[in-house]
């Protein structure tokens, strides 16, 4: 079946370690995105891919980056993670303006 | 650690009865609309869509409701399942030409057998 998964489910880091969340698709969607989820809120998006194309969303701190290396996969670095990060984070594709498909999520821990 | 979360919307139904979920969208200039169900742990899942040039769309058991004068947004289940408990999110695309998506804050549904 056609999906998006996420790897690891479950990533535990120390405070200040870098940390890399990865993301594939087999939907063959042109728009790749990355969400943090905190609990009991609604997912905030941090970036997006177009296809090669990247797209920060203001807000989002200098610490989170982002590669997409091919149609297929996406990459979610944290250079510095703090306490403050420890989140659900989602990825999710599309086509274009299409309805936004999402994977399970990555929890992270920060220790 | 994470930061305290905010205390969601609940609803609470009775196995059977319908439920009706509401949501205030925030841009006059969307143009399409999502709700999605997120069970515990997992990632958003999608139920419905419907687009601005619509006022009614009707799936397997769910109906999704606009109405652009107040900018609201409802979801209706039929005949709720225990299944059916999961926080559901509206979400609102902004016309940008490609789906950027903002999400409403959510309301959590509780089924009782």
């Amino acid at each position: 079946d056609a999906m998006v998964i996420q790897n690891p489910r479950y990533q535990v880091t120390q405070f200040g370690k870098p940390v890399t969340l990865s993301c594939s698709q087999t939907l063959n969607h042109n728009v790749m995105y990355w969400y943090q989820q905190k609990s009991s809120q609604a997912p905030k998006l941090l970036f997006h891919y177009y296809d090669k194309d990247f797209n920060n969303e203001a807000d989002t701190p200098d610490n989170f980056q982002s590669r997409r290396p091919n149609t297929s996969f996406c990459f979610l670095d944290i250079r510095s993670p703090g306490l403050g990060d420890a989140a659900m984070y989602l990825c999710a594709t599309s086509h274009r303006v299409d309805t936004q498909y999402f994977g399970p999520g990555t929890r992270l821990t920060v220790l | 650690g994470e930061s305290v979360g905010l205390h969601l919307p609940t609803l609470s139904v009775q196995e059977g009865d319908n439920s009706i979920i509401n949501c205030a969208y925030s841009n006059s200039a969307s143009d399409y609309f999502i709700w999605y169900k997120q069970e515990s742990g997992k990632g958003p899942q999608f139920i419905i869509d419907i687009r601005s040039n619509m006022d009614k769309r009707q799936g397997q058991r769910v109906t999704v409701l606009l109405n652009k004068t107040v900018k609201h947004l409802s979801l209706q289940i039929a005949a709720t399942q225990p299944g059916d408990s999961a926080v559901y999110f509206c979400a609102e695309n902004l016309n940008s030409g490609y789906s950027t998506l903002t999400f409403g804050k959510g309301t959590m549904l509780l089924v009782s057998p």
